[in-house]
């Protein structure tokens, strides 16, 4: 049983190219989430999906598109990177669609914008 | 939003119990309190959740005064792996713009 599982581990990226992080869940559940760490940071909420075909923005969205064709996939896409993105990407899931559940964490994606 | 603030660091000694207070005014009422820990360069990890009174599970408890407004989590006999950066997690009034406090950097000494 894999849980989520996100790739790429790591990627560094030049300003203004775009890229997409994955992320793939196999429990099942209909909540997944992204959420970013800064060095010494708590994490704070990109984006979150309660069900394939549904998403909707956290605290900071700007930058940043989901989308959730499948209940298992829930990739963020960095549509012009910023060096003020350069940080630890977490994906998540839970079986509650309220997020207040069980979040299951995937291993993070470190990203680095030059 | 709903906001939680809880200390920024603790010091430890092994085999000592550790109390870590979250600060929750906000709090929904249908909302339930939930404590993860994080070790560097890994995910969250869930610990323990509650809705009020107290919960108890093999690594923890939970303690929810009635008004809901502040939560404790407690490590009895902590040990040196229990070195990491705690959070307490509650949702919005949604439920689903679920908020990470700052966390809290417990360090246990032996």
């Amino acid at each position: 049983n894999a849980g989520v599982t996100q790739t790429p581990k790591f990627q560094v990226l030049k300003t203004g190219q775009s890229m997409t992080l994955q992320c793939a869940q196999d429990m099942n559940h209909e909540y997944m989430s992204w959420y970013r760490q800064d060095p010494g940071m708590g994490l704070r909420l990109i984006h979150y999906s309660v069900g394939a075909g549904i998403t909707d923005q956290g605290e900071v969205p700007n930058g940043y598109n989901v989308s959730r064709s499948t209940t298992e996939d829930f990739p963020l896409r960095l549509l012009s990177a910023a060096p003020s993105q350069t940080s630890v990407y977490f994906c998540a899931s839970s079986y509650s669609r309220r997020g207040t559940g069980e979040l299951f964490f995937g291993e993070g994606s470190r990203l680095t914008v030059l | 939003l709903a906001k939680t603030t809880q200390p920024i660091s603790m010091d430890s000694y092994e085999g000592q119990e550790v109390n870590i207070t979250c600060s929750h005014n906000n709090i929904a009422t249908n909302d339930y309190i939930t404590w993860y820990q994080q070790f560097p360069s890994q995910g969250p990890r869930f610990i323990i959740q509650g809705y009020k009174t107290k919960v108890t599970n093999e690594v923890a408890s939970l303690f929810i005064p009635a008004d809901r407004k502040s939560s404790t989590l407690s490590l009895p006999r902590v040990s040196l792996s229990d070195t990491a950066v705690y959070y307490c997690l509650v949702g919005d009034t949604g439920g689903f713009k679920t908020i990470f406090g700052a966390g809290t950097r417990l360090f246990v000494k032996a």
